[in-house]
């Protein structure tokens, strides 16, 4: 069964700070690994993906590192703010699979004023 | 602009009633998705649809079943709900197009099996 483990769980931090959120995957037909944001009540949304070719993107405030050989990658969120705070998601999708996602567990945030 | 909704958004059933709950997206996407969200196990996928008259199974997909008569609907029915169906539900839809992953997620539908 394809699996991609994420961690931690939850995580607080202070204004500012900036968390780090990692995922790890088993699969090497990986090619395609977003970041989903979920706030209270809505359903998730993309934030920023990434593809195997390339070990780090930026979008605003938000990095994917993307580590190939290891099968992890992370999310960083920098100068975090109160905004910030939601469940995050990790996934992977391969399109031998049909375009489909695998979701990791999720990461619940809490940025502190 | 395009949206995908989900009904009801709050269910509350018993134990052993058929519960369907549905999906409607106007993206005329050919992908669509049905996952539940539990804490502590993510998204998991429940069962996909490639286009009309396409189903299949995803990792938890014993106790639910789906049709797809058209573009937009992708119902979900729980035949006999049972208690360990309580979670929240979300239906997602994407393009299908190769390379196209990205998902598009519904609000939800929060279903209470008492």
């Amino acid at each position: 069964q394809q699996q991609v483990k994420q961690s931690p769980q939850s995580l607080i931090v202070q204004k500012g700070g900036i968390p780090i959120i990692n995922c790890a995957y088993e699969n090497t037909a990986f090619d395609y690994f977003p970041w989903y944001q979920q706030f209270p009540g809505k359903g998730p949304a993309l934030l920023i993906a990434i593809r195997p070719d390339v070990s780090e993107k930026k979008e605003g405030r938000f990095t994917i590192s993307f580590n190939k050989s290891a099968k992890q990658f992370s999310l960083h969120i920098m100068d975090s703010q109160p905004g910030d705070s939601a469940t995050y998601f990790c996934a992977a999708g391969h399109g031998d699979a049909g375009n489909m996602l695998t979701f990791g567990g999720g990461t619940r945030l809490m940025v502190k004023p | 602009d395009a949206e995908i909704t989900q009904s009801p958004r709050h269910k509350i059933t018993e134990t052993g009633r058929q519960v369907t709950l549905a999906c409607h997206q106007t993206w005329n996407h050919n992908n669509m998705f049905w996952y539940r969200q539990d804490l502590g196990h993510g998204l998991r996928l429940i069962h996909y649809s490639y286009g009309v008259q396409d189903t299949n199974k995803g990792e938890v997909s014993d106790g639910y079943s789906v049709s797809r008569s058209n573009t937009e609907d992708l119902p979900l029915t729980l035949e006999s709900a049972a208690s360990s169906q309580t979670s929240v539900y979300f239906c997602a839809s994407s393009e299908g197009s190769a390379g196209s992953y990205e998902q598009y997620f519904g609000p939800g539908t929060r279903l209470t099996v008492t």
